[in-house]
């Protein structure tokens, strides 16, 4: 079983939509959880952190479940700006970071 | 701070040949990693070193691949020799060396193995 699984999509959703993306982690003793957006023959950048009371940025929505081992991903009114690859990131007890294959994301008009 | 800076952007080599990827990491962090990607397996971690010690080079897929960081600001990835499955972007990536904190990523490396 992987580390970090991810769906790896496409998800295909018009302007405005909202989607979610999942991720499940199997080692129960991480302890820090990102998401990293990349685009198109760029580097990964962070999204956002994920903390286990969840937290909000704008459009964006992260959950932490740690008794189901899993990580989420809301985005509200999407953008075609939106449009890319997420990856679900997950850190042990140490700063090792062991990032999913993404979910690929496709907004269109 | 200019970010983690990686050289070459491009690399086309011949099979067989040796291949040296740099990356300088943000000035102050502690913990470099390097990261390779492709189409079929994603982003999988090669090795990190925490104050220029490996940690952890569980994800090195061979003998040919070796890293080194003999200095807080430079490591190097070399691959020798190198093989046409060895073709993809290899990124470096730093943090400060603490616990969950994100990591930094270099523009990366597009090597071409023909």
């Amino acid at each position: 079983r992987k580390e970090v699984e991810q769906d790896p999509g496409p998800f295909n959703v018009p302007e405005g939509a909202t989607v979610a993306f999942n991720c499940t982690y199997s080692n129960s003793a991480s302890q820090s959880f990102f998401w990293y957006r990349q685009d198109c023959r760029k580097e990964p950048k962070l999204l956002m952190s994920v903390y286990s009371s969840g937290n909000e940025d704008g459009r964006f929505t992260a959950q932490l479940n740690r008794a189901s081992q899993y990580i989420s991903l809301l985005i509200r009114d999407s953008k075609l700006s939106d449009s890319a690859t997420y990856l679900c990131v997950v850190g042990l007890n140490t700063d090792k970071l062991i990032f999913g294959t993404g979910t690929r994301l496709q907004v269109f008009p | 701070d200019a970010g983690v800076i990686q050289s070459p952007r491009h690399e086309v080599t011949e099979m067989g040949q040796e291949v040296t990827l740099r990356c300088k990491p943000i000035s102050g962090h502690n913990s470099l990693f390097w990261y390779r990607q492709t189409m079929m397996r994603g982003l999988e971690l090669l090795i990190y070193f925490n104050n220029n010690v490996p940690i952890d080079d569980s994800g090195m897929p061979e003998d040919r691949f070796s890293a080194k960081m003999p200095n807080a600001s430079f490591s190097t990835l070399k691959i020798q020799p190198s093989e046409p499955r060895d073709s993809a972007v290899y990124f470096c990536a730093s943090n400060p060396g603490t616990e969950n904190t994100e990591a930094f990523f270099g523009q990366g490396t597009r090597l071409t193995v023909v």
